[in-house]
């Protein structure tokens, strides 16, 4: 069946380094890849989302590039802050509803 | 209230026992989804409805899971006999149109089956 990976699981960076989260997904048919951000004990919310018909989105530190040849996408978090930390979560549309999830990558920011 | 709203946020159940968990999303909002998050992993999906119609139950793991949305806004996922492997976050959460799009969490319902 239709899966997301995610990788890795957890990402340990200084602050002020850059941190870059990678997903593969299966669905050929997929065109929509949000991520989405989770801190402790707190509800999933949308920080950046891409559809297929572009490479590349930015939203000031965030950044997302969408390789479909390779069914790859990435999450590029510069600058980063202790406020980053978080469990990070990828997904890829299988259908013009439904979503498939990664695992998801527990960010921990160092001071 | 201006975001999505679940309850309980904490529920223990003995095994055996039957649970309802509450959605109320936000005004107007077209979608709803119930999604199964078991510790460390990300969201899965168990259930999808456009207003009151229920396009999509196939991840629901069992018949003993339930969900409505009778009046197309309030959803109600209720478990019947409940099972230790039932514990998990239960994730509701609404969109505006029908279409992928930005999906608006409730804060869960973390349910215990001793």
């Amino acid at each position: 069946g239709e899966n997301v990976e995610q990788h890795p699981s957890t990402l340990s960076v200084q602050e002020g380094d850059s941190a870059v989260i990678k997903c593969t997904y299966s669905d050929s048919a997929s065109n929509y890849f949000p991520w989405y951000k989770q801190e402790l004990g707190k509800r999933p919310q949308l920080i950046i989302d891409i559809r297929s018909n572009v490479g590349e989105k930015k939203d000031q530190r965030i950044a997302v590039t969408l390789n479909k040849t390779a069914k790859h996408f990435s999450l590029h978090i510069t600058e980063t802050q202790p406020e980053d930390s978080a469990v990070y979560f990828c997904a890829a549309s299988i259908s013009n509803y439904q979503l498939i999830w990664g695992a998801g990558t527990k960010l921990i920011i160092k001071p | 209230g201006a975001g999505v709203s679940q309850s309980p946020r904490y529920k223990v159940a003995k095994r055996g026992q039957d649970v309802a968990l509450r959605c109320d999303p936000i005004s107007g909002h077209v979608s709803l989804f119930w999604y199964q998050q078991a510790l460390g992993q990300g969201p899965e999906f168990l259930t999808y409805f456009q207003n009151e119609a229920q396009l999509d139950k196939s991840g629901l793991p069992s018949d003993r899971f339930f969900a409505e949305r009778p009046e197309g806004s309030v959803s109600t996922l209720k478990i019947q006999r409940t099972q230790q492997e039932d514990s998990a976050v239960y994730l509701c959460a609404s969109s505006l149109a029908p279409a992928t799009g930005e999906l608006f969490f409730g804060e869960g319902s973390r349910l215990t089956v001793l």
